[in-house]
């Protein structure tokens, strides 16, 4: 069965830091592979995704990921964290066939210490 | 703007009553969807929509219905609600039902408590 695994539930960095937040499906065919983040209070904003080509992502607020097949996995990067980057973030592997929907993660709430 | 609405975002009731919460997007989308989400569960989908008249059970069924009469409106209703749907809601579109690379929008959330 498809699934997704983001294996920190919480992870607490200083500002200015660099950080990875890490993602592993599974799922039979070629993923499409996406990054959430939620704000307090807030819905969901896309970050980056994945379909195909070049398997190093670009995504908004500095945000990048890279796609390692061998890995099944889908980690999120950023080389410098600020303190509104405060959220929670979740990982989501789109699946095709029958009704075609998003299967998410758990979640990663990412604190952040000036 | 290009968004989904939820109505109401916070809701407090009581076993039994029914309910329903409303989500319109303006961006003539095709694929509809909502989800609950729960601590520890990350989201999970509850019933989605591929097109007008065209819906069909998610993850997490039970308990709701919904319908999709017009293009823009998906709304979800609990017939009788029970503590266990306590959760917070979100709806989202998508332009097409069979791109599933393309992104899904979502809205702000509804956060209900069912005492």
């Amino acid at each position: 069965a498809q699934s997704v695994t983001q294996p920190d539930i919480h992870i607490t960095v200083s500002e200015g830091a660099s950080l990875e937040l890490r993602c592993n499906y599974s799922y039979g065919a070629t993923p499409y592979l996406f990054w959430y983040v939620q704000s307090p209070g807030q819905g969901l904003q896309l970050l980056l995704k994945y379909f195909s080509g070049d398997t190093l992502v670009q995504g908004i607020k500095g945000f990048e990921a890279e796609f390692k097949r061998s890995q099944s996995s889908f980690n999120l990067r950023k080389p410098s964290v600020h303190w509104s980057d405060a959220a929670e973030y979740f990982c989501a592997v789109g699946v095709s066939g029958g009704y075609n929907k998003l299967i998410f993660g758990a979640g990663t709430r990412l604190a952040v210490h000036p | 703007e290009a968004q989904v609405t939820q109505n109401p975002r916070y809701l407090i009731t009581v076993t039994g009553k029914k309910l329903t919460v409303t989500c319109s997007q303006n961006m003539n989308h095709e694929y509809m969807s909502w989800y609950r989400q729960d601590p520890g569960l990350g989201l999970r989908q509850i019933y989605y929509s591929m097109n007008v008249e065209v819906t069909d059970k998610g993850d997490v069924p039970e308990g709701y219905k919904v319908s999709r009469k017009e293009k823009r409106n998906f709304p979800l209703i609990l017939e009788s609600p029970s503590p266990n749907q306590t959760s917070l809601y979100f709806c989202a579109s998508r332009r097409s039902w069979d791109r599933e690379a393309d992104t899904q929008y979502f809205g702000p959330g509804t956060r209900l408590t069912v005492l």
